[in-house]
Parts: C-alpha cells; structure tokens; sequence
C-alpha cells in the first residue's frame, strides 16, 4: 500500500536558518503530494502541494518539488521565524478509487529567538 | 467562512459510555473522513465517506461507527469507548476530484479521555 516517511523530530533551530524535513513515499501510479501543517492546538492546514513530477509546491516562503525519480518532496525554507513552530505532515494521496490521504509521523519544528 | 466543526472540542469520559462526536462542514463537500492522532503515528484513517449513505472503513475502525444521512454531518460514535480509544480526533472534508489533488480542510480536533 502507499506510504509516507518522514525524517524523525522533533528539530530545533535558530530564527534565520535553512530548514529542510525530508519525506519519501512509496505509491503505485502518480499520487498527489501535500504538506501539511499544525500550529499548536489547531487543526491541520495545507501548506502547499504538488500534482505531478517535477511540479514545486510554495507558500508563505516554503518550498517542495515532485521528484518521482527519487520519490520525495522535502520540504525546505530559506529563513525561518519563530512563528514556523508547528507540527509538518507529508501526505499523498492516490489517483484511483477512494483517494485516501496518508500522512507521514509528523515533524515537530521549534524556532528558538 | 468556508469551515469544518466538531463538538465538543474536549471530552472526558468512563469506558463503556456511549458517545458522539459532531462534525459538520459547509463547503458542500461530498467526501469527510474522520482521523485519529496520537504521537509518533501520524492520523490515521478511521472511517471516510465519499457522499451521502457511502461510507466504508479507513485503517483503525475498529470500535468506531459512523453515518452520512445528510451531505454536511458526519457523526463519529463510540458505541462502548474504551482507553485505547483516548487520542485527538480530526474530521475532514473535501471536493472529491479525479486526481485526488484538491484540498482537505481539517476542523479543530476533539480531544478525547477514556477512563
């Protein structure tokens, strides 16, 4: 069945850095991919997706690319703030039948001042 | 304001006791899925429902029940609870399109205690 993998949290960083969380997923076919994120005690939001190979998802400064040939999307911002803190999810979803989204464990972030 | 809610937000409960959660959206979406979330595992699927009296497992259904009697609702039930069953719920919805690519809008979470 499809999968979502996600690099292991929680990560720390300074205001300011380059941040990078690797997802990879193993799917049949072509699924479509999301970030998603939770800031605390709220529900999930979507941060950016991408339908198709070599597509690049970007909102609010962060950035991913449909890289079929390795099978990832990770996620990547150029400075972060300390209002990043949240909760990211990587999630598919397939093409065919019922679409289900599948989501990665979750990547805690927190940004330090 | 395009939206998904659940009530209630918390509930504290004793192991048998049957409950409902609420899940509502107003978006005219026809597919809602109900997720759980616990650490370390991400949500996982407990019930979706692709439109009105279609509905069918997701991963973990088991002690769960749902319906879909009308397009907006989809209520979660637990039957007869148990303290495995203590997490944080999500419902969602969203428009059902031929790639799968559009938008899943998530309501608040309940946050669930089974004694």
């Amino acid at each position: 069945g499809n999968s979502v993998t996600q690099m292991e949290g929680p990560v720390t960083l300074s205001e300011e850095a380059f941040l990078t969380i690797n997802c990879t997923y193993t799917a049949t076919g072509y699924p479509s991919l999301f970030w998603y994120v939770q800031y605390p005690g709220e529900g999930l939001q979507l941060l950016l997706k991408a339908t198709k190979a070599d597509d690049k998802g970007s909102n609010k400064g962060f950035e991913a690319t449909y890289r079929k040939e390795t099978t990832s999307f990770h996620l990547e911002k150029g400075s972060v703030q300390v209002s990043d803190s949240a909760v990211y999810f990587c999630a598919l979803s397939g093409r065919q039948g019922a679409q289900k989204l599948v989501f990665g464990q979750g990547t805690r972030l927190t940004i330090n001042p | 304001e395009a939206q998904v809610t659940q009530n209630p937000r918390y509930l504290i409960t004793v192991t048998g006791k049957k409950l409902t959660v609420t899940c509502s959206q107003n978006m005219n979406h026809e597919y809602m899925s109900w997720y759980r979330q616990d650490p370390g595992l991400g949500l996982r699927q407990i019930y979706y429902s692709m439109n009105v009296e279609v509905t069918d497992k997701g991963d973990v259904p088991e002690g769960y029940k749902v319906s879909r009697k009308e397009k907006r609702n989809f209520p979660l039930i637990l039957e007869s609870p148990s303290p495995n069953q203590t997490s944080l719920y999500f419902c969602a919805s969203r428009q059902y399109d031929r790639v799968g690519a559009d938008t899943q809008y998530f309501g608040p979470g309940t946050r669930l205690t089974v004694l």
